[in-house]
């Protein structure tokens, strides 16, 4: 069965370093997701993006962090300049549609530790 | 905004109990509402979704109604099973803009079953 990948599983930076957290959505879609979730606290919504290009995007989501699909198959979320309120665990989803009638399909996260 | 409400954890039960987790919402338009499992070490999977109201979505002998009168999505089994121990996200998606809007989650309910 198709799914979604991520990687690293676990990713350890140093406060003001660049990361980039990297996933293959399933091969056939369209719409791709980053979302976030801080331990303890919920799930929460950061990008999505279709068509090269940004679709919708939350509050979280401010200058510090990019996306990108650099080639074909992979998806990137890019923080700039971490600060140590950027740890928590990074989840990638991808979907066939945009619409909210269809099922998100989600990877099994990055978990981010900024020290 | 949108809002999930659920019940907070750990639920803990016996084994072959009967399993009600409670899910609310508040939306804007007509959502489409889900329940996400997350097993330990995993990522988020789609366990069973609803599209409209008095949809019924089922999946794993786990199952939820969509009640647009009570605003509620809340997740019953009848026999729950050790493999079930889990953490369970209530979400919904709502069309509220013309891109792809992410899923608005709840805090979680974790799940333990005991033999």
């Amino acid at each position: 069965e198709p799914e979604v990948t991520q990687t690293p599983s676990h990713q350890v930076t140093q406060m003001g370093q660049e990361v980039i957290l990297r996933c293959v959505p399933i091969s056939n879609h369209l719409y791709f997701y980053w979302y976030r979730q801080i331990l303890g606290q919920k799930v929460e919504f950061l990008v999505s993006f279709y068509n090269n290009e940004i679709s919708e995007k939350s509050e979280i989501f401010d200058d510090q962090f990019s996306v990108e699909r650099p080639d074909g198959s992979n998806f990137t979320l890019k923080i700039r300049s971490t600060k140590l309120e950027d740890s928590a665990m990074y989840f990638c989803a991808s979907s066939a549609y945009g619409l909210a009638a269809y099922e998100q399909y989600f990877g099994p996260g990055t978990r981010l530790t900024v020290t | 905004g949108d809002s999930v409400t659920q019940m907070e954890g750990p639920v803990t039960l016996s084994e072959e109990a009967f399993l009600t987790i409670n899910c609310t919402y508040t939306a804007t338009g007509y959502p489409s509402l889900f329940w996400y499992v997350q097993y330990p070490g995993e990522g988020l999977q789609l366990l069973l979704k609803a599209t409209k109201a008095d949809d019924k979505g089922s999946n794993k002998g786990f199952e939820a109604t969509y009640r647009k009168e009570t605003t509620s999505f809340h997740l019953e089994k009848g026999s729950v099973q050790v493999s079930d121990s889990a953490v369970y996200f209530c979400a919904l998606s709502d069309d509220k803009g013309g891109g792809a809007d992410g899923l608005t989650f709840g805090k979680g309910t974790h799940l333990i079953i005991q033999p």
